[in-house]
């Protein structure tokens, strides 16, 4: 089985450019999730998706960071303007549903500098 | 909101011998899943192990065992026999319901040959 496939691995950029991310889950799970991690920090949830819709996307800062998964498989994460502290890994993970019953896996991230 | 902490940055220990990893986890909630993930270096993260709050045996697997302690909201991580890939960064993670995964800062912990 294939896991959580994330494209580019490493992206630098200068601030104020845009960036943009891709993540491909396990074939057949509904659940997908965005986590920023900074340095020293474990995972923070950005958006959740569930097949096509947002289920929870309250610490997304929606002025500079967007995401879709419009056909309720991949997904992409775009962050336009980009800020010094963007600086991070951005994971994806999936899940067959929701809820802690079902396993988050976890793609191999894409390391963000931000100059 | 739900808060996990993680009060050892890193920690080192010899091959072969036994590790306790620590979390405090605070929460109202009565049914919930605690996890335990592995990060190894450059590596993507991995399910260690999972504890649902209503059992009150501790889960276990292979060499990883959990003393999880539901009054005192603590859930260690045992590793026995530890190995050289258990290098890694570990993570306690807490999930009640529909919310989102919580994940406390991580424990580096470093086997030595």
């Amino acid at each position: 089985e294939a896991g959580v496939a994330q494209s580019p691995r490493y992206k630098i950029i200068e601030k104020r450019q845009s960036v943009a991310f891709w993540c491909n889950p396990i074939s057949g799970h509904a659940t997908l999730y965005w986590y920023q991690q900074i340095l020293g920090q474990g995972p923070k949830l950005l958006i959740q998706f569930q097949n096509n819709g947002v289920v929870d996307d309250s610490q997304l800062p929606k002025d500079r960071f967007s995401a879709e998964r419009l056909k309720g498989v991949d997904s992409t994460l775009k962050i336009q303007p980009a800020k010094l502290e963007d600086s991070a890994v951005y994971l994806c993970a999936s899940s067959l549903e929701a809820g802690g019953t079902y396993e988050q896996y976890f793609g191999p991230g894409t390391r963000l500098t931000v100059t | 909101a739900q808060t996990v902490t993680q009060s050892q940055p890193e920690m080192s220990v010899q091959e072969a011998e036994t590790v306790t990893l620590s979390c405090t986890y605070d929460t109202s909630e009565n049914n919930y899943y605690l996890f335990w993930y592995k990060q190894p270096p450059s590596r993507q993260m991995i399910l260690v192990i999972r504890q649902e709050a209503y059992k009150q045996q501790n889960a276990t697997e292979n060499r990883f065992s959990v003393n999880f302690q539901k009054a005192a909201k603590s859930f260690s991580l045992k590793i026995s026999d530890s190995q050289l890939g258990d290098t890694a960064m570990y993570f306690c993670a807490f999930h009640f319901g529909n919310e989102k995964l919580t994940f406390g800062t991580g424990t580096r912990l470093t086997i030595i040959p």
